[in-house]
């Protein structure tokens, strides 16, 4: 069975400055989808980024990237120029494509923004 | 505006006490799906629906029932709610099978 983990429960990093927030997962599957969700205290979840297993190039949304290792079973968050409202739980997902119909989710990393 | 509307965002109930939790989405999409996020758990599937009259179990269904009447609606029932089910909820709707692309707002439930 696929399981992703989050090592990090909780983050800090300085406004202005680049965190990492890993994610590693387990698959036999050599197709699938990876993602990265954040959770602000208003409780809504938003998909932040997207990265198809199959694509070599690492995806990227304005001050979000990911770094993908595919061999390592490892999809890392980066976040750029860190700002206050980036303050959030951020989950890990994964989707195969066997088991296509469903989503696994991280436990999440809880990241704080100091001023 | 794209939008999934859930409700109701608290809830409060005893044991016992059959409930309904309403989520609609307005982007004609045919995947939706439901979660229950519990702390240190991340967010695990209950139920999710390919399309209208199409139903299948998540990694947690016992307890709730959903139904797929319209493509808009996905309602999560508890016939019988027990306290174990205290929780949040997440109602969402997807153009991508299995991958939950608008969420709702959550529902708080608690079951005394």
């Amino acid at each position: 069975a696929q399981t992703v983990t989050q090592s990090q429960p909780e983050m800090s990093v300085q406004e202005a400055e680049t965190v990492t927030l890993s994610c590693t997962y387990d698959t036999s599957e050599s197709d699938y989808y990876l993602f990265w969700y954040k959770q602000p205290p208003s409780r809504q979840m938003i998909l932040v980024i997207r990265q198809e297993a199959y694509k070599q190039q690492n995806a990227t949304e304005n001050r979000f990237s990911v770094n993908f290792q595919k061999a390592a079973k490892s999809f890392s968050l980066k976040i750029s120029d860190s700002q206050l409202g980036d303050a959030a739980m951020y989950f890990c997902a994964y989707r195969g494509e066997t088991s296509y119909d469903k989503v696994i989710f991280g436990p999440g990393t809880s990241l704080s923004v100091i001023p | 505006e794209a939008q999934v509307t859930q409700n109701p965002r608290y809830l409060i109930t005893v044991t016992g006490k059959k409930l309904t939790v309403t989520c609609s989405q307005n982007m004609n999409h045919e995947y939706m799906s439901w979660y229950r996020q519990d702390p240190g758990l991340g967010l695990r599937q209950i139920y999710y629906s390919m399309n209208v009259e199409v139903t299948d179990k998540g990694d947690v269904p016992e307890g709730y029932k959903v139904s797929r009447k319209e493509k808009r609606n996905f309602p999560l029932i508890l016939e019988s709610p027990s306290p174990n089910q205290t929780s949040l909820y997440f109602c969402a709707s997807s153009l991508w099978t299995g991958q939950p692309q608008h969420f709702g707002d959550g529902t708080r439930l608690s079951i005394l």
